[in-house]
């Protein structure tokens, strides 16, 4: 079945970007919505945005001037990045698959992976 | 953006018994193109991501079991679990998607009593 998994550094420094991939496993990333949500420990969920295999997107309006995603369709992968980290940017980043006609209907989801943001 | 706002934030409930969870949003979230509202709902269980459970307010996902159900219009939404089960145990979250962002309500901890 398909699968995502998110990879990435687990510890970024201030100031720095992070870079997170996301490769999704037993299927085509053609033609579906691709999410970034992240968590912080113990908090909730914040949509960070998404990319459609052709490769629009939208991004939250509180993290818009920070975010650019993209995707490889030949690696079958969708990245985020994520510049001028701060503390508040520790979080668990999930990635996840949205519909093919919708991206909210978030169905499929990552492990997730942390990211501490400290020097 | 809009904001999201459950209730409770935490609620143990009896084995058998009925939870209610709400759900309120900062503005309308009906989508007048189909007449539906923009509102999902997810559980988490300790240690794993979300699952979809309930998008349009009210369609349950495939595989999701009937005692889950959605209801509301406008601003006010309920996630209702019929009969509590030792497995519901988790974080249900409600999520907008009204538009082209998407905002989550901070959770809800659901508890045996």
């Amino acid at each position: 079945q398909v699968q995502l998994q998110e990879s990435g550094p687990g510890l970024v420094k201030p100031s720095e970007t992070l870079s997170l991939t996301c490769t999704v496993s037993g299927g085509s990333i053609s033609n579906y919505y691709w999410s970034w949500i992240r968590q912080p420990p113990g908090g909730g969920l914040e949509w960070i945005g998404y990319i459609y295999y052709s490769g629009s997107t939208i991004y939250n309006p509180s993290l818009k001037s920070r975010v650019t995603m993209s995707v490889d369709m030949s690696k079958n992968q969708f990245s985020l990045s994520l510049s001028s980290m701060t503390a508040a940017d520790t979080a668990v980043y999930y990635c996840a698959r949205g519909g093919t006609a919708t991206y909210w209907n978030l169905g499929l989801w990552g492990r997730g992976t942390l990211v501490s943001v400290s020097s | 953006d809009i904001v999201m706002t459950q209730s409770p934030d935490s609620l143990a409930v009896s084995l058998g018994e009925r939870a209610t969870i709400n759900c309120k949003s900062s503005q309308s979230v009906l989508y007048s193109a189909n007449n539906k509202n923009s509102l999902a709902w997810y559980q988490q269980k300790p240690g794993q991501p979300p699952k979809l459970l309930i998008y349009w307010a009210s369609t349950r996902e495939s595989g999701v079991p009937d005692r889950f159900s959605g209801s509301g219009s406008g601003t006010d939404f309920t996630l209702t679990i019929s009969s509590l089960q030792a497995e519901d145990v988790a974080v249900y979250y409600c999520q907008q998607y009204y538009g082209y962002s998407s905002t989550f309500g901070q959770g809800t901890k659901l508890e045996i009593k």
